[in-house]
């Protein structure tokens, strides 16, 4: 079954104590993309990936940091997450031509 | 500032009845856009999307419509099921098949039965 496979779902954490997001996906894309998703703001698009080791920014970069070392992997970083990255991510996949799959999401609380 | 805006957070209408859901747009270089769909606790899926070349894309009981002039789309579901009930995008990029996209806020609709 084609997956886009992020985890943790959930995560509350502190201020300053790093964490990593992770996602996988099994459709060998080329193309994969990290967004958060915050109430009256829709989903922004934070980092994306071309292809291995080719990423670029996207609207909202900042406190993030991203790797593309396999195909299939794409792990969100906050080095030290803040309140203001309290959010729900996700994470999607394309290939050539194709539509975004998305993950089902990861709640993320910063407190 | 909002590239993109669906301008209607949300919408009810009567089960059998069309849905009209709008999205406006302000950057002229966009070229491809798309419609995605949300359900709770999951991720949005794709439903359909349009080229700048084409004014109008129907899939099913899906349609839609591109005004390249007026910067505005619009997705049409005829009729409305009840499942149809969850929080629409839309989403905008500068060229079919980039990487780099642009949502809109959401719009929840909700189909009555």
């Amino acid at each position: 079954e084609a997956q886009v496979t992020q985890n943790p779902r959930y995560l509350i954490t502190v201020t300053g104590k790093k964490l990593t997001v992770t996602c996988s996906q099994n459709m060998n894309h080329e193309y994969m993309s990290w967004y958060r998703q915050d109430p009256g703001l829709g989903l922004r698009q934070i980092y994306y990936s071309m292809n291995v080791e080719v990423t670029d920014k996207g609207d909202v970069p900042e406190g993030y940091k991203v790797s593309r070392k396999e195909k299939r992997n794409f792990p969100l970083i906050l080095e030290s997450p803040s309140p203001n990255q309290t959010s729900l991510y996700f994470c999607a996949s394309q290939g050539v031509g194709q539509p975004q799959h998305f993950g089902d999401g990861t709640r993320l609380s910063i407190l | 500032d909002q590239q993109v805006k669906q301008n209607s957070p949300s919408l009810s209408v009567q089960e059998g009845r069309i849905s009209i859901l709008n999205c406006d747009y302000t950057n002229s270089m966009f070229d491809y856009f798309l419609w995605y769909k949300k359900y709770p606790a999951e991720g949005p899926t794709f439903l359909i999307s349009i080229s700048s070349i084409k004014d109008k894309n129907e899939d099913g009981r899906f349609t839609v419509f591109l005004n390249k002039s007026a910067k505005h789309l619009s997705l049409h579901i005829v009729p409305s099921q009840p499942g149809d009930s969850a929080v629409y995008f839309c989403a905008a990029s500068g060229t079919s098949g980039t990487y780099k996209y642009i949502f809109g806020t959401g719009t929840r609709l909700k189909v009555l039965a």
